[in-house]
C-alpha cells in the first residue's frame, strides 16, 4: 500500500465549477502537506501547503487538512481553462524534509470552457 | 541566471548503458533534490545533497549516485539502465535544507529502450 494515495482522474469540469481534490495517507507522522500543479512537460510549481490540521485559502484555492482522518483535500473555485494540469498532493514530516517529499500520484483536471 | 535548468531535455538510452543527466540549480541555492517520475506517477524522491554532500537517499539502488559541485550545480548518473528505469527525471533547489519552497526544473525525459 502507498503512503500517499490519491485518484489520477482524469476530472472534467466546465469552466466557472469548483474543483474538488483530495489525497489520503497513511502516515501520521506527516505535518506538513502540499499541493503542486504540473503542467504538461513542466516540473512541479508549489500552490499551497498547510502545517498540521486546518484550512488555508489563498485566492481561489482552499486546501484542508483533516490529520485524524487522514485526508487532505484542494478546492479551486471559479475554475479556468488555464488550470487544466495534473495536480500533486505532497507531504512532509519535518520542515527538514521539505525536499524529500512524498508524492501521491497525481490527478489530472481538465477544464473545458 | 534565475530558476533551476536540467539538461539535456530529452534522452534515448539502450537498456544496459550508463547515463548522466545535469542540473543547474537557481542561483545561490546551496540544496538540490532529485526525483524520479514514472509516467502517470508522482515524483519519487531518489536522493538530496546539501553543500556537496548526500543528505538522505531513497528506495533507490545504488546504481542511482549523484555528486554535487562547488558551484551547486548537481549530476544524476544511473548504471546499469533497465526499462524500468524509463521516466521523467526532475531536480528541485532550495536555498537551505529546511527552507521551504524548492524549485523544480522541466526535468529531463529518459527513455530506455
Amino acid at each position: 500500500q502507498k503512503e500517499v494515495e490519491q485518484d489520477p482522474g482524469p476530472l472534467s469540469v466546465p469552466e466557472g465549477a469548483i474543483v474538488s481534490l483530495n489525497c489520503t495517507y497513511s502516515n501520521s507522522a506527516f505535518q506538513y502537506f502540499m499541493w503542486y500543479r504540473q503542467y504538461s512537460r513542466k516540473g512541479p510549481e508549489l500552490l499551497m501547503y498547510t502545517y498540521s490540521s486546518g484550512n488555508k485559502e489563498d485566492g481561489r484555492f482552499t486546501a484542508q487538512v483533516d490529520k485524524s482522518s487522514k485526508y487532505i483535500s484542494l478546492f479551486i473555485r471559479d475554475s479556468q481553462p488555464s488550470d487544466s494540469a495534473t495536480y500533486l498532493c505532497a507531504m512532509s514530516r519535518t520542515t527538514d524534509s521539505w525536499g524529500k517529499l512524498q508524492f501521491g500520484a497525481g490527478t489530472q483536471v481538465v477544464v473545458t470552457p | 541566471e534565475t530558476g533551476v535548468t536540467q539538461s539535456p531535455t530529452h534522452l534515448i538510452k539502450t537498456r544496459g548503458q550508463q547515463v548522466t543527466l545535469r542540473c543547474s540549480s537557481q542561483s545561490g541555492h546551496n540544496t538540490v533534490s532529485w526525483y524520479q517520475q514514472a509516467l502517470g506517477q508522482g515524483p519519487q524522491f531518489i536522493f538530496q545533497y546539501y553543500r556537496e554532500e548526500e543528505n538522505g537517499r531513497g528506495n533507490f539502488p545504488p546504481r542511482f549516485s549523484g555528486l554535487q559541485f562547488p558551484n551547486y550545480s548537481s549530476e544524476l548518473n544511473v548504471n546499469a539502465l533497465e526499462l524500468d528505469d524509463s521516466a521523467l527525471y526532475l531536480c528541485a533547489s532550495s536555498l537551505a535544507q529546511g527552507a521551504q519552497g524548492y524549485t523544480f526544473g522541466s526535468g529531463t525525459r529518459l527513455t530506455v529502450v
